[in-house]
């Protein structure tokens, strides 16, 4: 059975930091590209960031470009998005999801588990 | 900013069908297959429909997708309250080089 589990969200002061994690199991890691996907409080899903099966390969949204990092750790079956500059509109729960193949981008991008989430509140 | 629109609700009564549409353009939907996940009143989102119109195993035959041109859409037949949810339609967006929610519809069960 495929299990994801979010951890290290919190409350966090604009500008700071945070870095979440995903621990996976049940499948294949290292072949399996891995999204993150936040959803703000009554809002609905946006698509945050991928990485590739190998993790040579990352993917990011506009609104997070070049403040987010994602990164994995196949030995560790580990997936880690790193938040630096952290603004109130970045307050949501965070998902990790797997994807159904190796690659993170184009046509068959499709997310076939979900973990729980975990929840980010950024504010002073 | 969602790229993708969906109307906001969609309702019907048990046993009724419902249909949600999502309108794109041609660097999403018009170019790559669409996919719509479920999310359950304070649950995460669950993958219902992929490559437009198949269902992963386990999803009752009742929800069924269809894409045409820029847009797509979602069918639920045989309406029943445990349908009641949230649903996101999405694609990759080869413009964007990201993938790409639509706004999501809630369903009601009257």
């Amino acid at each position: 059975e495929v299990q994801l589990v979010e951890s290290g969200g919190g409350l966090v002061q604009p500008g700071g930091s945070l870095r979440l994690s995903c621990a996976a199991s049940g499948f294949s890691f290292s072949n399996s590209a891995m999204t993150w996907v936040r959803q703000a409080p009554g809002k609905g899903l946006e698509w945050v960031s991928a990485i590739s099966g190998g993790g040579s390969n990352t993917y990011y949204a506009g609104s997070v470009k070049g403040r987010f990092t994602v990164s994995r750790d196949n030995s560790k079956n580990t997936l880690f998005l790193q938040m630096n500059s952290l603004r109130a509109e970045d307050t949501a729960v965070y998902y990790c999801a797997k994807h159904s193949s190796y690659y993170g981008s184009g046509n068959y991008v499709r997310f076939d588990s979900w973990g729980q989430g975990t929840l980010v509140t950024v504010s002073s | 900013q969602s790229v993708l629109t969906q109307p906001p609700s969609a309702s019907g009564t048990p046993g009724q069908r419902v249909t949600i549409s999502c309108s794109g353009s041609n660097s999403n939907i018009g170019s790559n297959t669409v996919n719509w996940y479920q999310q359950l009143p304070g649950t995460a989102p669950k993958l219902l429909i992929y490559n437009s119109n198949q269902r992963p195993s386990g999803v009752p035959d009742r929800f069924s997708g269809s894409k045409s041109g820029t847009s797509a859409s979602l069918a639920i037949s045989g309406l029943q309250s445990d349908d009641e949810a949230d649903y996101y339609c999405a694609a990759w967006d080869d413009s964007l080089n990201g993938y790409v929610f639509g706004t999501g519809t809630k369903v009601t069960v009257l």
